[in-house]
C-alpha cells in the first residue's frame, strides 16, 4: 500500500516550454504533497508544501511564479515548471503525506528534467 | 529550520562486511525517516524511526530521540546495496509535517 506515481519519469523540451508533472496517491488520501528539486550529487531540497483545496505553501528563495503548484484533490498535485530554462533541469520528486498525525512521507519515482 | 548532519560523507566496503551510518539533529522531530537511492533515483524508504529500534532484514534502524541521533546499520553488505542513503527529519513545532534531508552517504560495495 501507500503508492505514489509520478508521471512523467523523463521530459526532454526546448527553453520556454512549460512542463507540468503529476503526483498521484494511488491507494490513499493526501491532503498534504511536498514537492523536492535534487541537483546531480546533492541531496533532496525541499520546494514547497502543497495542500488540497489551499494555496502552495514555498520555501524561501522558490519563484512561486515560476514553479506553479496545484493539489485540486486529495490524490492529485501538479507541478508546472513555466517558461522552463536549462537552469531548471533537476529531477524533481514528489511525496505525499497520509492525513492525520505523524506518519512516514511516501515518495514517487521522481522527474527528470531536461531542458535544451 | 533544522539541521540534518549526516556521516560518513563516502564509505567504501568490501562484500560481506557491516557498516553504521548516523544521522545527527539540530533539533527534537517527531518524523524520522531513512532512504536508500538508487542509481535510477528512486527513493526507496527503509525506516519510519522517529524513536526506538526496527529491524529488516539484513537492516536495523535505532533513533535516540532525547539525543536527537539516529543510526542505520546494515549488515554483510551486498554489492546490491551500493547507492546514497539519506536520513530526513522534521515535525518539531506544531504540525508541521515537512522533513528536511541530510546531504547523504554514499556508500559503495565491492565484491
Amino acid at each position: 500500500g501507500a503508492v505514489v506515481s509520478q508521471h512523467p519519469s523523463r521530459v526532454i523540451c526546448k527553453s520556454g516550454t512549460s512542463v507540468k508533472i503529476e503526483c498521484r496517491s494511488l491507494d490513499f488520501q493526501a491532503t498534504t504533497m511536498f514537492w523536492y528539486r535534487q541537483f546531480p550529487k546533492q541531496s533532496l531540497m525541499l520546494m514547497a508544501t502543497s495542500n488540497e483545496g489551499s494555496k502552495a505553501t514555498y520555501e524561501q528563495g522558490v519563484e512561486k511564479d515560476k514553479f506553479l503548484i496545484n493539489h485540486a484533490s486529495l490524490t492529485l498535485s501538479t507541478l508546472t515548471v513555466t517558461s522552463a530554462h536549462p537552469e531548471d533541469s533537476s529531477f524533481y520528486i514528489c511525496s505525499a503525506h497520509i492525513s492525520g498525525g505523524y506518519q512516514p512521507q511516501h515518495f514517487g519515482d521522481g522527474t527528470r528534467l531536461s531542458i535544451l | 529550520g533544522i539541521q540534518v548532519e549526516q556521516s560518513p560523507p563516502d564509505l567504501i566496503l568490501q562484500e560481506g562486511a557491516n557498516s553504521t551510518l548516523r544521522c545527527n539533529f539540530s533539533d527534537s522531530v517527531n518524523n524520522l525517516q531513512w532512504f536508500h537511492q538508487n542509481p535510477w533515483g528512486q527513493l526507496i524508504n527503509l525506516f519510519y524511526i522517529p524513536s526506538g529500534t526496527k529491524q529488516n532484514g539484513r537492516l536495523s534502524a535505532t533513533t535516540v530521540a532525547t539525543e536527537r541521533y539516529s543510526l542505520l546499520y546494515i549488515s554483510s553488505s551486498q554489492t546490491t546495496d551500493s547507492g546514497v542513503y539519506f536520513c530526513a527529519g522534521g515535525g518539531s513545532g506544531g504540525s508541521n509535517y515537512k522533513l528536511t534531508f541530510g546531504k547523504g552517504t554514499l556508500l559503495t560495495v565491492n565484491p
